[in-house]
């Protein structure tokens, strides 16, 4: 079956400028997250849904971070005012029930505020 | 909190020869998963092995195996008859399996760059 997908895949914007990223996780899968990864580094954990409820955003870095899961299926997290720092590849990643299972990872969106 | 630490950020290996790439994590907790996790340059992240700390046995996985020693919070991958498709990113990342805590949330180590030669 189809795996996690992410789009774009690629994002230039200005410093200033809102994007947003959308993830469609691999369908019936419970869980989804987001993870940030900077340039050279592992990735970092940034939110967590189980269905449409938001049950951990302690690693979304300011509050211009954002992320929704309105239907319990595809995720959009959106960057309000972006800056320099928030350039990285955004990973989404989902597992069929629980946390606990296996994570499936997207192709992940690139980033680039200039 | 957990921190992993990956202590080589280049390796390299010929074809057909055996690597193995290091990786140290430190917890206060008992039970817990490690994984190793496989980015190429497309950058879809795959599970390669995963442990679990309470089984005592290491994890295999056909080429890949890991050598887990709990007492020195140590977790290195073992790639066999390395193959010109195993170059790649790889990760180390631990995740707790206490139920009262994030046991859903993946910490990842930098990472190490395994190039194979032909």
């Amino acid at each position: 079956g189809a795996g996690v997908s992410q789009s774009p895949r690629y994002k230039v914007a200005k410093r200033g400028q809102d994007v947003a990223l959308r993830c469609d996780p691999i369908s019936g899968h419970v869980s989804l997250f987001w993870y940030q990864q900077a340039l050279g580094q592992g990735p970092e954990f940034l939110t967590y849904f189980q269905n449409e409820a938001q049950l951990d955003k302690s690693g979304l870095p300011s509050d211009r971070f954002f992320a929704e899961r309105p239907e319990g299926s595809v995720s959009t997290l959106k960057i309000q005012r972006t800056q320099q720092e928030d350039s990285a590849v955004y990973l989404c990643a989902s597992s069929i029930t629980s946390g606990r299972e296996t994570q499936y990872f997207g192709p992940g969106t690139r980033l680039l505020v200039l | 909190a957990q921190t992993v630490t990956q202590s080589q950020p280049e390796m390299s290996v010929q074809e057909a020869e055996t690597v193995t790439l290091s990786c140290t994590y430190d917890t206060s907790e008992s039970d817990y998963y490690l994984f190793w996790y496989k980015q190429p340059p497309s950058r879809q992240m795959i599970l390669v092995i995963r442990q679990e700390a309470y089984k005592q046995q290491n994890a295999t996985e056909n080429r890949f195996s890991v050598n887990f020693q709990k007492a020195a919070k140590s977790f290195s991958l073992k790639i066999s008859d390395s193959q010109l498709g195993d170059a790649a990113m790889y990760f180390c990342a631990y995740r707790s399996a206490w139920s009262g805590g994030s046991n859903y949330k993946l910490t990842f180590g930098k990472g190490t760059l395994l190039t194979v030669n032909p």
